[in-house]
């Protein structure tokens, strides 16, 4: 089942903070952060594992509540080059273990 | 290193012809996914392998898509006969390990289908 992000869309000016929210039905075992710019590869950005452990870029920084099944990805003194759309991909366990299923997308722009 | 290599970047096609793309991923990388995205969507999963087995295939319309990948390493994916909802983008990812991994995604190709 696909997680729901929201919000659907974002606008910033540059060094301005935005949260970008991952919530998802079923049990998780990790949540992972994608940014694709138009026309380009979706980037791995961070992934939350269940039982804390991280991996990622320095900066950006994410939380996952592992009883709400959600995630919230946190954009801090944002800068241009932030712009795109942001997926969250989230991976159950079980036979869910492996794949990921990615939300809607949530697209950023940030202006000058 | 080396990133995802996919080809062709973009193909046009007409409806109810066959259409092949092609996926090399990041060397030692022995987990391979096959995605299409349909604009303004998020990635769907279509076909995800181990080496060369088959880890999950349920989302692949198998009475028209295809895939392999021969000696664990590229893989192809098959469209035949192709209809005008393949119209999207294809993106193949590979990753270390199976599960709790991050992926990494090729430049994908774009398929238009007439």
């Amino acid at each position: 089942q696909q997680p729901v992000q929201s919000p659907q869309a974002v606008i910033l000016r540059e060094g301005e903070d935005a949260v970008i929210n991952c919530s998802s039905s079923k049990a998780l075992y990790s949540v992972h952060w994608y940014r694709q710019k138009h026309g380009e590869a979706p980037v791995f950005l961070m992934i939350l594992l269940k039982g804390g452990e991280q991996k990622g870029h320095d900066k950006i920084s994410a939380s996952f509540n592992e009883k709400k099944q959600q995630s919230s990805l946190y954009l801090t003194a944002s800068q241009l080059s932030y712009s795109g759309t942001y997926f969250c991909g989230t991976e159950g366990g079980g036979t869910s273990y492996g794949k990921l299923t990615f939300g809607q997308g949530t697209i950023l722009t940030v202006h000058p | 290193e080396a990133g995802v290599a996919q080809s062709p970047r973009y193909k046009i096609i007409e409806k109810r012809q066959s259409v092949a793309f092609w996926c090399n991923p990041i060397s030692g990388h022995a987990t391979l996914y096959w995605y299409q995205q349909i604009l303004g969507q998020g990635p769907k999963l279509l076909i995800q392998f181990q080496n060369n087995g088959v880890v999950d295939d349920s989302q692949l319309p198998k009475d028209r898509f295809s895939a392999e990948r021969l000696k664990g390493v590229d893989s192809t994916l098959k469209i035949q006969p192709a209809k005008l909802e393949d119209s999207a983008v294809y993106l193949c990812a590979s990753s270390l390990v199976w599960g709790g991994d991050e992926q990494y995604f090729g430049p994908g190709t774009r398929l238009t289908v007439t």
